[in-house]
């Protein structure tokens, strides 16, 4: 199937500790995502990586980072996990200079 | 600062009945505008789009109206469905003058829609 697929579905992890989040796709993008939802279902940008190239990064604590080892995987790693970081991640890719985003199903990050 | 501004927050329409969400923007520099339905346990999935030098675009029961010189659009949903129960959400594609960086999509704070039968 053609799609963006992350991983984990789910994540219940404790304060403090470092987590990963991972995020492939397969449709030929050339730009991927990393999208926060609350819980108000707000969802706002985080990154956004070309080409394995970092062109949005926006106000974002820097225990968040993003790795692009190639330009169809995009991880997020975050460091030193609070409670405001629960909420559910999503991945998503377009081809850039395109509106037409592809998300995965998300992540959904518990920190308790 | 919001970017995108979307209303109502909640809707609830009897089956058969037309869903109306409105948006409003400010930023000149957006110049597509396309609508997400995200299911619970989904992600946002890409419904329709307009550009702004269009009006009106229609597909199927869905129903985008682009008013430019008052910076609003909305979706009109004819002959709603319960299976049409959904969150939505309006979104602008362009640079932020604001935050600067590429082009990206940036999205209203959604409508939780519900119908009933």
């Amino acid at each position: 199937d053609t799609a963006v697929s992350q991983t984990p579905k789910y994540l219940v992890t404790q304060m403090g500790n470092d987590k990963s989040i991972k995020c492939e796709q397969n449709l030929g993008h050339d730009t991927m995502y990393w999208y926060k939802q609350d819980s108000k279902k707000f969802l706002k940008i985080m990154f956004s990586y070309n080409n394995k190239e970092l062109i949005i990064n926006e106000t974002v604590p820097n225990r968040f980072s993003p790795k692009s080892p190639d330009k169809a995987h995009l991880n997020l790693h975050i460091n030193s996990l609070e409670l405001g970081d629960s909420a559910v991640y999503f991945c998503a890719s377009s081809q850039r200079q395109q509106y037409g985003y592809t998300f995965g199903s998300g992540t959904r990050l518990t920190v308790v | 600062q919001q970017q995108v501004k979307q209303s109502p927050q909640s809707l609830i329409v009897q089956k058969g009945g037309i869903s109306i969400i409105n948006c409003a923007y400010e930023n000149t520099a957006f110049d597509y505008f396309p609508w997400y339905q995200q299911f619970p346990g989904k992600g946002p999935a890409l419904l329709i789009a307009i550009r702004p030098d269009v009006s009106e675009k229609k597909e199927g029961r869905f129903t985008i109206s682009f008013n430019k010189s008052a910076k609003q659009f909305s979706l009109h949903i004819m002959d709603s469905q319960p299976g049409d129960s959904a969150t939505y959400f309006c979104a602008a594609w362009g640079q932020v003058i604001l935050t600067g960086g590429g082009n990206k999509l940036t999205f209203g704070t959604g409508t939780q829609l519900k119908v009933e039968l």
